[in-house]
């Protein structure tokens, strides 16, 4: 398996655009998780998704961002207008039956 | 209490010496904890789960003390290239599948 896969790897966007993360899970996996990390908050939990339902969604920040998983083996993370405080690094991962999760390559976002 | 907290060092030890995180969890209900691993600018990787009083691989030694809401990892004989940050894990409650990072652990092995 070639494991979580996120693209893109890298995404420089100014201000006020639309950005879209995108994330491939490893296959059989019932449970995907968006995380950001930064340097002062760490590893934050956004939402996760168990078989392609959202359960927890309250580490979303506000209603700029939204993320959807149309099905098993897809899911992105929106932000509408981007803002450069969420410059940080966004991790997918999955996992199986609530166990180890793995994490994908995630995506540096940089917003100026 | 918060639900995952960790000493974020950093640890800076000579190489072979012998290193131990904590990591205090609020969630008593919790069942498995997991030790992972980030080295500088990747995803973090597993390095541990632990699921009952401990577990040991190698130079690893991850211990659970559920009376004080703890879990430990030991590093024995420590290695430059076991300079990373490690993170504790912790579910969340109502068994929903959450995980819960903590801040994590810096540590540098020096020559």
């Amino acid at each position: 398996d070639a494991g979580v896969i996120q693209s893109p790897r890298h995404e420089v966007t100014e201000m006020g655009q639309e950005v879209t993360l995108r994330c491939k899970p490893i296959s059989g996996h019932d449970y995907l998780f968006w995380y950001r990390q930064t340097m002062m908050r760490g590893l934050e939990l956004l939402i996760y998704f168990n078989n392609n339902v959202p359960i927890d969604d309250s580490g979303m920040p506000e209603d700029r961002f939204s993320a959807k998983m149309p099905n098993a083996s897809f899911s992105t993370l929106k932000i509408q207008p981007s803002e450069p405080r969420d410059s940080a690094v966004y991790f997918c991962a999955s996992s199986l039956a609530a166990t180890e999760a793995f994490f994908g390559q995630g995506t540096r976002l940089t917003v100026v | 209490r918060k639900e995952v907290e960790q000493d974020p060092g950093p640890f800076n030890v000579p190489e072979g010496a012998t290193v131990a995180f904590n990591c205090t969890y609020s969630n008593s209900a919790s069942q498995s904890f997991f030790w992972y691993r980030q080295d500088c600018r990747k995803e973090p990787k597993l390095l541990m789960s632990v699921y009952s009083s401990g577990n040991e691989d190698g130079r690893f030694t991850a211990q659970l003390n559920r009376a004080s809401q703890y879990i430990s990892l030991l590093i024995r004989d420590s290695k430059l290239s076991d300079s990373a940050t490690y993170l504790c894990v912790v579910p969340g409650p109502n068994q929903g599948g959450k995980l819960i990072f903590g801040q994590g652990t810096e540590l540098s092995v020096k020559p």
